[in-house]
């Protein structure tokens, strides 16, 4: 099984409100990744996390906050965001950021930010 | 810096036509090359994983080759339902981070 599941699919928000995306995965995966996607462009990495520790941050605005409570999940909290944080965002997990495996991605929740 | 560029850009063939998708990179010691597959509004698809120059894998009409520079994406005799954008991505930074290229848009005609 090489599933990655993220929940809600789609979710519009206000630029007051505050949400959270969430990630699972069942894989026994260390690494797990946030990326953002817009149209008909490459995913783009948002944070790295490792053994349950943040170990990357691409310079990401703070009003986007991720968490890992623990090893299968990941979240993603969103506070005052803008109209250009509207994207495709996706929730990947490897085996360990340690080795060089590849990647599994999950369907990915549409954010609207109105 | 590490640089990883996809070509063509978008590719429009026949059912039955076959053709090659490139994906060169430039990186400070590769740590493995990535497929993926990607349909509109879903998630990428993990293809293959490539490690060493000379390495091929194959599934389907898709055959992943690696040389030292560059990758090559083989789909032999396609049908419409191989549309989609194809990514490929490589490790770096202690394979920390996964980055795409650009992508290539193929889509088959019937």
């Amino acid at each position: 099984d090489t599933e990655v599941t993220q929940t809600p699919k789609h979710l519009v928000m206000g630029m007051t409100n505050k949400k959270s995306l969430k990630c699972e995965q069942h894989m026994g995966h260390r690494a797990m990744y946030w990326y953002k996607q817009k149209a008909k462009k490459p995913p783009e990495l948002m944070f790295v996390y490792s053994y349950e520790k943040l170990s990357i941050n691409e310079s990401v605005p703070s009003r986007f906050s991720p968490e890992c409570p623990n090893s299968s999940l990941l979240n993603l909290h969103l506070h005052a965001l803008q109209p250009e944080d509207s994207a495709l965002y996706l929730c990947a997990s490897s085996q360990s950021s340690l080795i060089f495996t590849e990647a599994f991605f999950g369907q990915g929740t549409r954010l609207t930010v109105v | 810096e590490d640089q990883v560029t996809q070509s063509p850009e978008a590719l429009r063939l026949q059912e039955g036509e076959s053709s090659s998708l490139n994906c060169s990179y430039t990186v400070s010691g590769l740590r493995g090359l990535f497929w993926y597959r990607q349909d509109p509004g879903k998630g990428p698809e993990f293809l293959f994983t490539l490690y060493s120059a000379g390495e091929e894998k194959e599934k389907e009409r898709l055959k992943a080759t690696l040389t030292k520079k560059e990758s090559f994406l083989h789909i032999t005799a396609p049908k419409p339902e191989d549309s989609a954008t194809y990514l490929c991505a490589v490790r770096i930074q202690g394979a920390q981070k996964l980055v795409f290229g650009q992508g290539t848009r193929l889509t088959i005609n019937p």
